[in-house]
């Protein structure tokens, strides 16, 4: 079965600083990858997602992610924060075992920004 | 277009006590999904539906069944609530693998 495992359940950055946060993943073939977001009381939204097209890919607010499949890593980044990009970051994975139609998410990674 | 909602967005519960989750989705999507939040568990699938007059058990199905009662529709039934299922429920559907998933509001359920 596929998994996900998400580095660091709390990253905290300054407004304006790199944001980077890790996920790898395990899958024996080309995976689809997926980021989402969940603000405070709110169900969850895609930020970009990987289907096998340009491994970098660019996503909503200035996101973008890399897949690297020497690696399976599908580490999420953005070049400065913003105050409203204090969230909850999920990585999520296909799984189609069984031929059924699945994401599997990471952990989450709770990112804070402080002025 | 209102995409997946659920109802309700609240719910208190007594041990014991029964209830059903609702959620539809407008986008036409074949698979449809319950999972449950619980804080530093990330989301676990606890019952999907391929298409219309399926249903799999996910991760954590005990204790919950689940009814497709046609596309547009999936409901999540706790039939004698626990403490344990006190939880942020989330309704979610999409078309395929690639595919991006729609989650609803949620539903913030406490049993006491």
């Amino acid at each position: 079965a596929q998994s996900v495992t998400q580095l660091g359940s709390h990253v905290s950055v300054s407004e304006g600083a790199l944001v980077l946060l890790r996920c790898n993943y395990s899958s024996s073939v080309p995976p689809y990858l997926f980021w989402y977001v969940q603000y405070p009381n709110q169900g969850l939204q895609l930020l970009l997602k990987y289907t096998s097209a340009a491994t970098l890919v660019k996503g909503i607010n200035g996101f973008e992610a890399e897949f690297k499949k020497s690696e399976t890593s599908f580490h999420l980044t953005k070049p400065s924060a913003h105050m409203s990009d204090a969230a909850e970051y999920f990585c999520a994975v296909s799984d189609l075992t069984g031929g059924y139609n699945k994401l599997i998410f990471g952990a989450g990674t709770r990112l804070a920004v402080h002025p | 277009n209102a995409g997946v909602t659920q109802t309700p967005k609240f719910q208190v519960l007594k041990t014991g006590q029964s209830m059903t989750l609702q959620c539809a989705q407008d986008m036409n999507h074949n698979s449809m999904y319950w999972y449950r939040q619980d804080p530093g568990m990330g989301l676990r699938l606890i019952y999907y539906s391929a298409s219309e007059g399926t249903t799999d058990k996910g991760e954590v199905p005990n204790g919950y069944n689940v009814s497709r009662l046609n596309k547009r529709e999936f409901s999540l039934r706790l039939e004698s609530a626990a403490p344990s299922q006190t939880s942020v429920y989330f309704c979610a559907s999409r078309q395929g693998a690639s595919d991006t998933q729609y989650f609803g509001p949620g539903t913030r359920l406490t049993v006491l």
